[in-house]
């Protein structure tokens, strides 16, 4: 069965901080990656997807890597702020699973002032 | 933008009860998807359907079904509903595979709670 994992489970860091998230998959063969942010009580919004064939995708703050040999994609985020302070969930697409994802558990981040 | 609407957005049932979680999209998708979220957990993909009239099975199907009669609409629906179906549910679309580089887009859930 194909698993993904995110450490850690739960971040606190203060406001400004440089941090990583990461995210560790079992099976190497992914189409494409995806990271979501989800906000207490809402749905799942896309941040950045990076397809099998690249190594890294940019937003504003936000750098998503991706190394499928070694299984694991990150994501940093610059200079955080309290509004960044939500779950982040990733979510590989594997070569046999037909467009559908496979979601880690998350990491719940807290931006303090 | 509507993207995608899901209804209702809480709903307390007894056990037993039955009800169907519906979800629409106006974005032309078509895949669409049903997912589960337990409380601190990630989502689990219940049933998919990659076009109007094709269904399938998702990693934790039982005690659901589903129907896609047309590209817009895809709900969901519980027979006999049951403690461990509390849970928050989530309806999701994109495009034709063939479109890699385009993200999943989800509603903001259905907040289910069998008592």
């Amino acid at each position: 069965k194909q698993e993904v994992t995110q450490i850690p489970a739960a971040l606190s860091v203060p406001e400004g901080e440089n941090l990583v998230l990461n995210c560790s998959f079992t099976d190497s063969a992914i189409y494409n990656l995806q990271w979501f942010r989800q906000d207490p009580g809402k749905g799942l919004t896309s941040l950045l997807l990076i397809q099998s064939s690249q190594r890294e995708q940019t937003s504003g703050r936000l750098n998503a890597s991706l190394d499928k040999s070694s299984g694991r994609s990150t994501l940093y985020i610059a200079a955080s702020q309290p509004g960044d302070s939500a779950t982040y969930l990733c979510a590989p697409e594997f070569n046999n699973a037909g467009n559908m994802l496979t979601f880690g558990g998350g990491t719940r981040l807290m931006v303090k002032p | 933008n509507a993207g995608v609407t899901q209804t209702p957005k809480f709903r307390i049932l007894k056990i037993g009860q039955s009800m169907t979680l519906q979800c629409t999209q106006d974005m032309n998708h078509n895949y669409m998807y049903w997912y589960r979220q337990d409380p601190g957990m990630g989502l689990k993909l219940i049933y998919y359907s990659v076009g109007a009239g094709i269904t399938d099975k998702g990693e934790v199907p039982n005690g659901y079904n589903v129907s896609r009669s047309t590209t817009e609409d895809f709900p969901l629906r519980l027979e006999l509903a049951a403690p461990s179906q509390t849970s928050v549910y989530f309806c999701a679309s994109n495009k034709n595979r063939q479109y890699s580089n385009q993200p999943q887009h989800f509603g903001d859930g259905t907040r289910l709670s069998i008592l």
